[in-house]
């Protein structure tokens, strides 16, 4: 599985846009980019997934550069309740049944 | 909702005891997963299956053993737990065909002593 890059922690306040970037150079043709958010003392909930171009749900969006070596997750008008960790993950799909967590970005939003 | 439970949120067990932790999911999922989670260390994968009866070893298997008898249940076992198991364990399940969205439980924390 290709190894990903995402930043430790972030901070934001309430109603800003927050943009999580992750480096995935070694991403394969057949790869896939999903992410992950996980609330303290919960498992992960998945957030979104994507291969190219931009994916959006009612969470978030998915931006992907022609390249694929990165993506960022975009949290639109973020609130206290949007603090957690989030984690990209890389792998094909739906052919691999592993993921690889890395340890994420600490994302804190403040009032 | 897809719903994931597992035996217990906390567990206290001395070293050396056999310690049984269980995970029921709902939604008729093929793949079940168990990992651990850890403070600076993230989540590792300890064992997954793909079928009743099936079992395949994650990253970290060691210490460790699965069984999975039935499709919707999914048990992880320390044969004789030790101090460095004490973590916070975490069950998973997903689709054969979705395997990327996986679905987790509240986890268990658990404390050997």
């Amino acid at each position: 599985l290709a190894k990903t890059t995402q930043p430790i922690s972030m901070d934001s306040y309430e109603g800003q846009e927050v943009n999580i970037t992750c480096s995935h150079n070694n991403i394969a043709t057949n790869d896939y980019i999903t992410w992950y958010q996980q609330f303290p003392s919960q498992g992960p909930r998945f957030i979104i997934q994507g291969y190219k171009t931009k994916v959006t749900n009612e969470v978030a969006s998915l931006f992907i550069p022609a390249d694929r070596k990165s993506s960022t997750l975009s949290l639109p008008r973020v609130s206290l309740s949007d603090t957690a960790v989030y984690y990209c993950l890389v792998g094909d799909s739906p052919g691999y049944s592993t993921l690889t967590f890395g340890k994420g970005t600490m994302l804190l939003v403040s009032p | 909702d897809v719903k994931v439970t597992q035996s217990s949120r906390y567990l206290v067990k001395r070293t050396g005891e056999k310690v049984f932790l269980e995970c029921v999911q709902d939604m008729d999922h093929e793949n079940m997963f168990w990992y651990r989670q850890d403070p600076g260390l993230g989540l590792r994968l300890i064992y997954f299956s793909y079928d009743v009866k099936m079992k395949e070893k994650g990253d970290i298997p060691e210490g460790y053993s699965v069984s999975r008898e039935k499709k919707e249940r999914f048990s992880l076992i320390l044969e004789s737990a030790s101090t460095n198991q004490t973590s916070m364990y975490l069950c998973a399940s997903s689709k054969r065909q979705i395997s990327y969205e996986q679905y987790f439980g509240p986890g268990t924390r658990l404390t050997v002593t």
